[in-house]
């Protein structure tokens, strides 16, 4: 099975900030790579996929990049709404969810 | 729009089976996996499973014992039965529907499942 390891855990952040979040995986999983943004109470909701492509409606504050195993989700301009969990999944061999990271307000 | 709706029973005992639906509505159910994933209290996600429209199902090894994810395209329902549950399977779980390589882009509202005597 394909380990997904996020991090960081936690992160505090002011708005306006520049946020990254990386994700590795156990092996390569090449280009499937989705990030999700979950908020309390709710379901998630798909950013990226494809590593890099913007889901459409998604603000361009966001941004995917990596390859092979490491991937990183940056979010330039950190606004209001944007405080919430995120989540990396690979679906190359079967699904796997990194553990998250909690944006929260510095 | 595509709208995915759980449902089920939400309180479940120790021993016995989880069993719940999800029914979709607003497009075609072909050509899409149609996913559950979990979500313990406070803790992450979790993928259980999922089904491509034709029957192909991949289950989560550590879950695959217990597991029997099917669909029934007449109906746009596809079913989670889950069994000799534990307290260890309280959980929101979640419908989803997965364009393959393009992500889990529809998600239902999620149903709070809980596993006691």
């Amino acid at each position: 099975d394909i380990q997904m390891t996020q991090s960081p855990s936690t992160l505090s952040a002011s708005v306006g900030d520049r946020v990254t979040i990386t994700c590795r995986a156990s092996q390569s999983i090449s280009g499937w790579l989705a990030w999700y943004q979950q908020k309390s109470g709710k379901s998630p909701k798909l950013l990226i996929y494809q590593v890099s492509a913007l889901e459409s409606g998604v603000p361009s504050r966001f941004s995917g990049s990596g390859a092979g195993t490491d991937f990183t989700l940056t979010i330039n301009g950190l606004q209001p709404e944007d405080f919430a969990t995120y989540y990396c999944q690979q679906y190359s061999d079967d699904w796997t969810f990194g553990q998250g990271t909690k944006v929260e307000m510095k | 729009q595509v709208q995915l709706q759980e449902s089920g029973a939400g309180l479940v005992k120790p021993s016995e089976t989880l069993s719940l639906t999800c029914s979709v509505s607003g497009d075609s159910m072909h050509d899409f996996h149609w996913g559950w994933i979990r979500q313990p209290p406070g803790k992450g996600l979790e993928w259980i499973g999922n089904i491509y429209t034709t029957g192909p199902t991949k289950y989560n090894s550590s879950l695959v014992s217990r597991l029997t994810i099917s669909v029934d395209t007449s109906k746009r329902q596809f079913y989670l039965r889950l069994h000799s549950v534990t307290a260890a399977d309280t959980a929101v779980y979640y419908c989803t529907r997965h364009r393959y390589g393009f992500g889990s882009a529809f998600w239902g509202q999620g149903i709070l499942v809980s596993v006691s005597s």
